[in-house]
């Protein structure tokens, strides 16, 4: 089992819909887990972070985790042709500052 | 604030040369980053020092690999001989502790090797 583990995609979406982005992680120990989109070409770059249970909102954006099923996610809403990209989720192993990636999922929105 | 700076952007070598990847972090973070990337494997983490030491090189391929970090800011990803299937982007990154662990990346080095 990968350790961090994404579907590499793509996920079609229509603009003005809602992507669902997801993520299992094996480490239970995990504490940290962030959301990184990369563009083509690019570095990747941080959309956010969340360390509890439950939902987190910032703007567009809601990263989701359940660390008893070791899931996050990531939803957009209202998505947009500009939010095509590869979407990387990172989760660090237990009791240090190594951070794992995932492979990403690449996203296409719909225009 | 200047971002996470890594020269050079774009190198191609011949197969046997040695090639030296260099690294400036975000001034202030404590710790350093080396990820490789590519298609098949995706964003692999190398090594990461904490305050100028070593703290994990696991993800190391090989001895042909090295990394040092003479000081807070600067740190050198050495391959040598290097071989083709080093072909992939290297991205330098850093954090901070107290800013939640955050990491942040350089623009990355595009290492071709023919």
């Amino acid at each position: 089992q990968k350790e961090v583990e994404q579907n590499s995609g793509p996920l079609s979406v229509p603009e003005g819909a809602i992507a669902s982005l997801n993520c299992t992680y094996s480490d239970r120990g995990s504490q940290s887990f962030f959301w990184y989109r990369q563009y083509s070409g690019k570095s990747p770059e941080l959309i956010m972070f969340i360390y509890s249970n439950g939902d987190k909102e910032d703007g567009r954006f809601t990263a989701q985790l359940n660390k008893a099923s070791q899931y996050v996610s990531l939803l957009i809403r209202d998505s947009q042709p500009s939010d095509s990209a590869t979407y990387l989720c990172a989760v660090n192993k237990a009791g240090t500052y190594k951070y794992i990636f995932g492979t990403g999922t690449r996203l296409k929105v719909l225009a | 604030d200047a971002g996470v700076i890594q020269s050079p952007r774009h190198e191609v070598t011949e197969m046997g040369q040695e090639v030296t990847l260099r690294c400036k972090p975000i001034s202030g973070h404590d710790y350093l980053f080396w990820y490789r990337q590519t298609m098949m494997r995706g964003l692999e983490l190398l090594i990461y020092f904490n305050n100028n030491v070593p703290i994990d090189d696991s993800g190391m391929p090989e001895d042909r690999f090295s990394a040092k970090m003479p000081n807070a800011s600067f740190s050198t990803l050495k391959i040598q001989p290097s071989e083709p299937r080093d072909s992939a982007v290297y991205f330098c990154a850093s954090s901070f502790v107290g800013s939640g662990n955050t990491i942040y990346f350089g623009e990355g080095s595009w290492l071709t090797v023919v």
